[in-house]
């Protein structure tokens, strides 16, 4: 079945580079997504990934994948307070479906410590 | 520009009764998806619409829920009657295109408890 797993919580301080990690089971997803929540808001689009690329990064942020493990992970670098906020790792479902139309994981909560 | 709306922002309501949730998606959008996500767990998809047709409901839990899209603009969606495992934040979002490289803009969600 369709499966998306996060860790639950993540914790570090500020300055540091953060690691969030997402595994997924559907291996004919086209494409993945990080999406973040900060208190309060909506669910903002930081980035996705094409299931042919290995590494995408933009600015602060470099997203990994290990197709052959089912593997992304997010990278920030130079953790800021304002980063704090929960991440969520989101799929498309292999019959193809819209990019709205995801498969997301229970989020990561992030925290930032001064 | 305004974004993805969705009112209310909070509701609370009896076991039994009727709650009608709104989402007005960016002007423009064709695409209007319906999430929610229940206390602890995942993020799950609800239903899609392409102006006013039903793209896919796939994820509707059961029939005491109805959503609409009259005239292609803005979305309801309508618990009747609520039980308890209805309680969650129901995020609406929307999309100008259908391709999977295209941003689905998410509103703020409505957080429905059913006490």
């Amino acid at each position: 079945g369709e499966d998306v797993e996060q860790s639950l919580f993540l914790s570090v301080r500020e300055g540091d580079s953060s690691v969030i990690n997402c595994t997924y089971t559907d291996s004919s997803s086209t494409y993945l997504y990080w999406y973040k929540q900060e208190p309060g808001a909506g669910l903002q689009l930081l980035t996705y990934i094409f299931s042919n690329m290995d590494m995408k990064q933009d600015q602060r942020l470099t997203v990994l994948l290990n197709k052959k493990d089912k593997h992304l992970s997010l990278r920030i670098a130079d953790t800021q307070t304002g980063d704090s906020a929960i991440y969520f790792c989101a799929e498309t479902p292999g019959y193809g479906g819209s990019q709205g139309n995801l498969i997301f994981g229970k989020g990561t909560k992030l925290s930032v410590k001064p | 520009e305004a974004g993805v709306t969705q009112f209310p922002s909070h509701s609370v309501i009896e076991k039994g009764q009727t709650v009608t949730l709104r989402c007005d998606p960016i002007s423009g959008h064709d695409n209007l998806y319906w999430y929610r996500r229940v206390m602890g767990k995942e993020i799950k998809f609800l239903l899609h619409f392409v102006k006013e047709s039903k793209q896919d409901e796939s994820g509707m839990p059961n029939n005491r829920f109805l959503a609409e899209r009259t005239g292609g603009t803005y979305s309801t969606l309508k618990v009747q009657p609520a039980e308890l495992e209805d309680s969650g934040v129901y995020f609406c979002a929307s999309s100008q295109y259908r391709a999977m490289n295209t941003e689905a803009f998410f509103g703020q969600g409505t957080r429905l408890t059913v006490v």
